[in-house]
């Protein structure tokens, strides 16, 4: 697709269970990046891969967290044990290189509800 | 840690004046800052980048400014029409990382009037 694709685009979940988010990037971006977004807040940044290899993931809040892009495309950000605050919308993001000189051509988000 | 500041308040104005919008930030300059459009249940879209060296950069209607000694950006937006209401989000890098990794401020919410 011409455009950065996340699916779902909602989920709705009970405390406790696993949630897999998934980030398709523009084709040929070799840089990803998953941000968390809260009501009223900026994007906080969790994970940056480059390639197929985490090369920060300082963002991520705890182990219930984890993310892979197995061959260097699509990736998936997992959470286990899911917790109220939790709730957010989950944007990815990619980018031509992960340098200093990318702008970032982001997802419509997914929306995480954890009941 | 860096902060960034933008005015948390909506800012409300008329059809065809200039909107201008506010990014502070508290500790190191950084190599560039840009702008993000975003609009409601939308992701956030690219707008402008500036560079530390460069003082004002322009794109269409839309004007940004870079003061390093004041640790300022000021995002203007000329001749404002309705459809330019949305919530602009300025974006810093993390200084010594070359990640392309962003720290976002928590936007401010622009509202044109007819």
């Amino acid at each position: 697709g011409a455009g950065v694709s996340q699916t779902p685009s909602n989920k709705v979940t009970e405390k406790g269970k696993y949630v897999e988010l998934r980030c398709d990037p523009i084709s040929g971006h070799t840089a990803l990046y998953w941000y968390r977004q809260s009501l009223g807040q900026g994007p906080e940044f969790l994970i940056y891969f480059q390639g197929t290899g985490a090369a920060d993931d300082s963002g991520l809040p705890n182990d219930r967290f984890f993310a892979v892009r197995p061959e260097g495309s699509v990736s998936t950000l997992k959470i286990q044990r899911t917790e109220r605050g939790d709730s957010a919308v989950y944007l990815c993001a990619s980018s031509y290189s992960g340098t200093q000189t990318g702008e970032l051509f982001f997802g419509e988000g997914s929306r995480l509800t954890v009941l | 840690s860096q902060k960034i500041e933008q005015n948390s308040e909506a800012l409300n104005i008329q059809e065809g004046k200039t909107a201008t919008l506010t990014c502070n930030y508290t500790n190191y300059s950084p190599a560039y800052l840009q702008w993000y459009r975003q609009d409601p249940g939308r992701g956030p879209v690219f707008l402008l980048l500036i560079r530390e060296n460069e003082k004002e950069k322009r794109k269409e209607r839309l004007k940004v400014t870079f003061d390093t000694t004041l640790k300022q950006s000021l995002f203007h937006i000329t001749a404002s029409q309705p459809a330019d209401s949305a919530t602009y989000l300025c974006a810093l890098d993390y200084g010594s990382s070359n990640t392309g990794k962003l720290i976002f401020g928590q936007g401010t919410t622009l509202q044109v009037k007819p």
